[in-house]
């Protein structure tokens, strides 16, 4: 149990253009989901806190009208790279705590497989 | 300012060796200590670890927390070439931030 998936799991766009990563919790609901960039050789980097049904929280020096999170469900979230630039290309990962009753910090998280962007 | 420091950043061993990975902590509220193995994709989830003392184990690998020390460990046994990894350990910031440590990248060679 607890997978999470991500699509797409690699693309290519070129400078300028938008793209839609979706995270989606196949098996279990997930009232808080997370979206980490990891740049090579680098730790995984917490972008935006997003929770279902409410605005996400973003961290400090994530521009929040470039990187649009919405959570819609409990079960998906998307992130939108929006006007990429070549500096955006890294590897997007969702995460998503269950909805357990417990607080999130006694709970794992479950990670999907991971994006890869690339910005021409 | 919360942090945690794993060590060594690197290493490379022998299949069949043990291998014991270090994670130094000084947090605030320190509610958990979790261990993720990442290899190609996104990081698997391998330990949380609440209570000083206690070893939680899975096959080849255990791991512990000292809550005085402020450390925990991560050991692999008779390792093997699966088990080449970057090893992270991350602490929970507040109610939801997960915040992880630069890893260490472990090589194991046949």
């Amino acid at each position: 149990g607890a997978v999470v998936s991500q699509h797409p799991s690699r693309v290519i766009c070129k400078s300028g253009t938008s793209v839609k990563i979706e995270c989606r919790s196949l098996d279990f609901q997930a009232t808080t989901m997370f979206w980490y960039r990891q740049f090579p050789k680098q730790s995984l980097m917490l972008m935006a806190t997003s929770n279902e049904g409410s605005k996400a929280t973003y961290e400090q020096g994530v521009e929040k009208d470039k990187f649009l999170i919405n959570h819609a469900s409990l079960t998906l979230s998307t992130l939108t790279v929006t006007s990429a630039h070549p500096e955006d290309s890294s590897f997007y990962i969702c995460s998503a705590a269950m909805a357990s009753g417990f607080p999130i910090y006694y709970n794992e998280q479950f990670f999907g497989p991971g994006t890869r962007l690339t910005v021409l | 300012e919360d942090k945690v420091v794993q060590s060594p950043l690197s290493l490379v061993v022998h299949e069949g060796d043990t291998v014991t990975l270090n994670c130094s902590y000084e947090v605030t509220n320190f509610r958990s200590l979790l261990w993720y193995k990442q290899e190609k994709k996104a990081p698997t989830f391998l330990f949380m670890l609440t209570s000083s003392g206690i070893e939680k184990k899975s096959g080849r690998l255990s791991s512990i927390l000292d809550k005085k020390e402020l450390f925990s460990i991560l050991n692999i046994t008779a390792t093997q070439t699966g088990d080449s990894a970057v090893y992270l350990c991350a602490y929970y910031q507040g109610a939801q931030k997960l915040v992880f440590g630069q890893g260490t990248r472990l090589t194991i060679n046949p």
